[in-house]
């Protein structure tokens, strides 16, 4: 079974310049996450899907972060303009809610953004 | 809002010894995850943790949960070299808001 498959792997932007996320979650997968993790630190839920709904957006800032996951399969996080703070390891992750409860996150390899 | 503390931040173990770390929040909990990250890695599921005082062991890990459902502790037996990396817990309240806590980085010393 393929995992999380997240591109790209890694992106240098000069700041002011857009940028764009790419996530596929496992197949069946009906819940996905994306996280922005900073050097020494967990990772920081952006927004929850469940499907094509997004239920917990509350971290994204939304002036510059935009997110969308149109057919409740794979998803897109883009950020316009970036800014220097922006420079990270964007995590994308998703589970199952078939599992008897037990939620488990599945994390793709991430995209490492360099933000000059 | 919630907040979650994991301490120590980091942790250094000499290879044979044990260790403990703890997830502490200032909300109850609905369930706490421990999750494992190697050096350059991504976050690996250990186990979830959903019943007041619940406590699961994976051969050398105990995972326990403290019975007001606040704080949660990972306590790793006989270290081993394969045991370095960072452990997370990550923590959803009851209202289903998730927060994954700072880290313990574990360091292991031949």
């Amino acid at each position: 079974e393929a995992g999380v498959v997240q591109s790209p792997r890694y992106k240098i932007i000069e700041k002011k310049q857009p940028v764009a996320f790419w996530c596929n979650p496992i197949s069946g997968h009906n819940t996905l996450y994306w996280y922005r993790q900073n050097l020494g630190q967990g990772p920081e839920l952006l927004i929850r899907y469940e499907n094509e709904e997004a239920v917990d957006d509350s971290q994204l800032p939304k002036d510059r972060f935009s997110a969308e996951r149109l057919k409740g399969v794979d998803s897109t996080l883009k950020i316009q303009p970036a800014e220097l703070g922006d420079s990270a390891v964007y995590l994308c992750a998703s589970s199952s809610s078939a599992g008897q409860g037990i939620y488990e996150q599945f994390f793709g390899p991430g995209t490492r953004l360099t933000v000059l | 809002g919630q907040q979650v503390m994991q301490i120590p931040q980091y942790q250094h173990v000499q290879e044979g010894e044990d260790f403990t770390t703890y997830c502490n929040s200032s909300t109850t909990l609905s369930n706490i995850q421990w999750y494992k990250q190697r050096p350059g890695g991504h976050p690996v599921f250990l186990i979830q943790l959903v019943k007041s005082g619940e406590v699961k062991k994976q051969k050398r890990l105990t995972f326990q949960f403290g019975e007001a459902k606040k704080n949660s502790s990972l306590h790793i037996t006989a270290t081993q070299t394969t045991d370095v990396g960072t452990y997370f817990c990550a923590a959803t309240d009851s209202w289903g808001k998730l927060q994954f806590g700072a880290g313990t980085q574990v360091v292991v010393t031949p």
